[in-house]
């Protein structure tokens, strides 16, 4: 089975600050036929459940604000906020879907400093 | 517009079973697979398996073989998930999530459904 980690465990941005979320696969996820990365990205806010935000690695989902992107190839991926706001405390999980059982990473917690 | 909508929050004994339905409405039902997803308190999210609505062929997390199964019904463009043989661990709010049309990500999902377990 693919382990999805993330890291840090959580992290607190100033207001319009970047924020930054690092995930690693311990096996690459990249399909080569394709050139596609089975990576996601999801936001949970307290009480709702997830959200997806990121897909292919890098795709944002219909609706979601550009301040959000997705990046990274292979095994180490990274999901960015360029600008935080307030709305965005949330929690942070990373899905692999290159395999099966498809895998979440343990989430990263955003507050606001 | 897509919806999945969950039956209510339950509460069962240890060694009890517990069903739990999702209704998708707003898309053609039988063309999207469904995840289910568990979330125990303060915890993250775990994949519980998928069912294909149009065949009803199922794939668990080896975890749950044994006690789970995925249903579907098609006249109501519902899944079901029974988990059987209870246990305080299992107390979580369950998710169904239909898989995305251009990715194998989960574009939807539903509200959650929480099963507490307690003598």
């Amino acid at each position: 089975d693919i382990v999805m980690t993330q890291s840090p465990d959580s992290l607190a941005v100033s207001l319009g600050e970047r924020a930054t979320i690092n995930c690693k696969s311990s096996q690459s996820v990249l399909y080569r036929s394709s050139n596609k990365n089975y990576l996601g990205w999801y936001q949970q806010k307290p009480g709702q459940p997830p959200k997806l935000l990121i897909y292919w690695a890098s795709t944002r989902e219909s609706g979601v604000p550009d301040r959000f992107s997705g990046s990274g190839s292979g095994t180490d991926f990274t999901l960015t906020i360029s600008s935080l706001q307030a709305e965005d405390v949330a929690v942070y999980y990373c899905q692999q879907y290159y395999s099966s059982p498809p895998a979440f990473g343990p989430g990263t917690k955003v507050d606001i400093k | 517009q897509v919806q999945l909508v969950q039956s209510g929050a339950e509460v069962k004994k240890p060694g009890a079973s517990v069903k739990v339905s999702c209704k998708a409405s707003g898309y053609t039902f039988t063309s999207y697979y469904m995840h289910w997803v568990r979330q125990a308190p303060g915890q993250g999210l775990e994949w519980m398996g998928i069912i294909n609505p149009s065949g009803g062929r199922t794939n668990y997390a080896q975890k749950f073989q044994g006690r789970i199964t995925m249903t579907r019904d098609t006249s109501t463009s519902t899944v079901y998930m029974e988990l059987s043989s209870l246990r305080s661990k299992d107390t979580a709010v369950y998710y169904c999530a239909r898989v995305s049309g251009p990715s194998p990500h989960l574009d939807y999902w539903g509200q959650g459904t929480l099963v507490t377990v307690s003598s």
